[in-house]
């Protein structure tokens, strides 16, 4: 049984601050990592994958990827009001076709400004 | 470029009644998922078409649910009969192929279904 762990939150974070949300992951078979942004009231959509360990930096958002340690994190810089949202994540196995995305809880991000 | 469609957006139903959601996936999109997420979890995959054939299935609770993807484009997800526990939001998905690493689904907007 794959198993993806976030804390709940709500993590609440000051504006222009680093924001950082963390993600577990049981199924050492797991080879890539996604965040999803959700929106209340929206529908998911991709912020970042990351598949080797190590950092993968675009604009504000870092993702980082430690599979020894079966732990996957974003980092958010200088932190908006407008990255308030819930964060997935999710992993996937890849092969034998059957790799839809298994999503953790997600974490309730807050941008206080 | 049209996005994933769904409708209805929102239904209201009684326990044990049935109902289905439709799902148009965009244009050249082979794979094809149905997700539920119940409020304040993550989005549970049901189930999961590579053109009109099941690939993944295993958390569909197949006494109740069912789904199809006929002509390998758009698909209908039914529950008959629904239980207060399935009230969640329907989320579908599609990707060009199977998933590669880089793993992008495109959601639809979703169907809420609130069962009374």
């Amino acid at each position: 049984q794959k198993e993806v762990e976030q804390n709940s939150g709500p993590l609440s974070v000051p504006e222009g601050a680093i924001a950082s949300l963390n993600c577990t992951y049981s199924d050492r078979g797991s080879q890539s990592f996604f965040w999803y942004r959700q929106y209340s009231g929206k529908s998911p959509e991709l912020i970042m994958f990351i598949y080797s360990n190590g950092d993968k930096e675009d604009g504000r958002f870092t993702a980082q990827l430690n599979k020894a340690s079966q732990y996957v994190s974003l980092l958010i810089r200088d932190s908006q009001p407008s990255d308030s949202a819930t964060y997935l994540c999710a992993v996937n196995i890849l092969g034998g076709g059957a790799d839809g995305l298994t999503f953790g809880k997600g974490t309730h991000l807050i941008i206080q400004p | 470029e049209a996005g994933v469609a769904q409708s209805p957006r929102y239904k209201i139903i009684e326990k044990r009644q049935s109902v289905a959601f439709w799902c148009n996936p965009i244009s050249g999109h082979a794979t094809l998922y149905w997700y539920q997420q119940i409020l304040g979890q993550g989005p549970k995959l049901l189930i999961q078409f590579q053109n009109n054939g099941v690939v993944d299935d295993s958390q569909l609770p197949k006494d109740r649910f069912s789904a199809e993807r006929l002509k390998g484009v758009d698909s209908t997800l039914k529950i008959q009969p629904a239980k207060l526990e399935d009230s969640a939001v329907y989320l579908c998905a599609s990707s060009l192929n199977p998933l590669d690493l880089t793993g992008e689904l495109f959601f639809g907007e979703g169907s809420r279904l609130t069962v009374l």
